[in-house]
């Protein structure tokens, strides 16, 4: 079975300054790891995702993330956010195999300031 | 590109009725996975289907049912409604070819 720790409920943040939301999970087996946005009354967007092979990838809107085996952790960074940002995050992993379902975090809301 | 389709988007039902929630995946997509988001919640897993048939199962209450069509569209029946049913229902499809899934944007159920 897997679980996701996301560590932080809300963070908030002043407009352009960097920003990270922490994500600690666990599993018994290899897994993927996910990190979705959502805004107000949206759907899940995926922002990235790690599958395998370098451990910082970059995803959409400027945000990456770092796969830590050693820690079980896969935090969200972004260098420098906008007033846009402000939404919800998850992470999320499936075992290492298609077609598996997602086990999501408990979300990070990002609320970013002027 | 073509996306997930869910329909309706909002429903608003009273206690005891029914609700059935509809999902037309991506062409070729040939799993499909059905997700609760409660209020200030995460999602939670309820039922996927793979070709068709039921691949895994979540956390999903007895009065809830669903099925894979021959279209590869997919239906989720949730019986003798209750007010903590009140969530936004998520379809996303992927499968066998693909290491992620794509999400539809939802269908908000309100129970009165």
């Amino acid at each position: 079975a897997q679980s996701v720790t996301q560590l932080d409920s809300q963070v908030p943040v002043f407009e352009e300054a960097p920003v990270e939301l922490r994500c600690n999970y666990s599993s018994s087996v290899s897994v993927y790891l996910f990190w979705y946005v959502q805004y107000p009354n949206q759907g899940l967007q995926l922002l990235l995702k790690y599958l395998s092979g370098s451990t910082l990838v970059k995803g959409i809107n400027g945000f990456e993330a770092e796969f830590n085996k050693s820690q079980t952790s896969f935090h969200l960074r972004k260098p420098s956010v906008h007033i846009s940002d402000t939404a919800e995050y998850f992470c999320a992993v499936s075992p290492r195999r298609n077609g598996n379902k997602l086990v999501f975090g408990a979300g990070t809301i990002l609320r970013v300031k002027s | 590109a073509a996306g997930v389709i869910q329909s309706p988007r909002h429903l608003i039902k009273e206690k005891r009725e029914t609700a059935t929630l509809k999902c037309y995946p991506i062409p070729r997509h040939d799993t499909v996975y059905w997700y609760q988001q409660g209020p200030g919640q995460d999602p939670q897993f309820l039922i996927s289907f793979y070709e068709k048939m039921q691949s895994d199962k979540g956390s999903i209450p007895d009065r809830f049912s669903a099925q894979q069509f021959s279209d590869y569209h997919s239906e989720l029946n949730m019986s003798s409604l209750e007010l903590g049913d009140s969530a936004l229902y998520f379809c996303a499809s992927g499968g066998s070819s693909y290491n992620e899934q794509f999400f539809g944007p939802g269908t908000r159920l309100t129970v009165l």
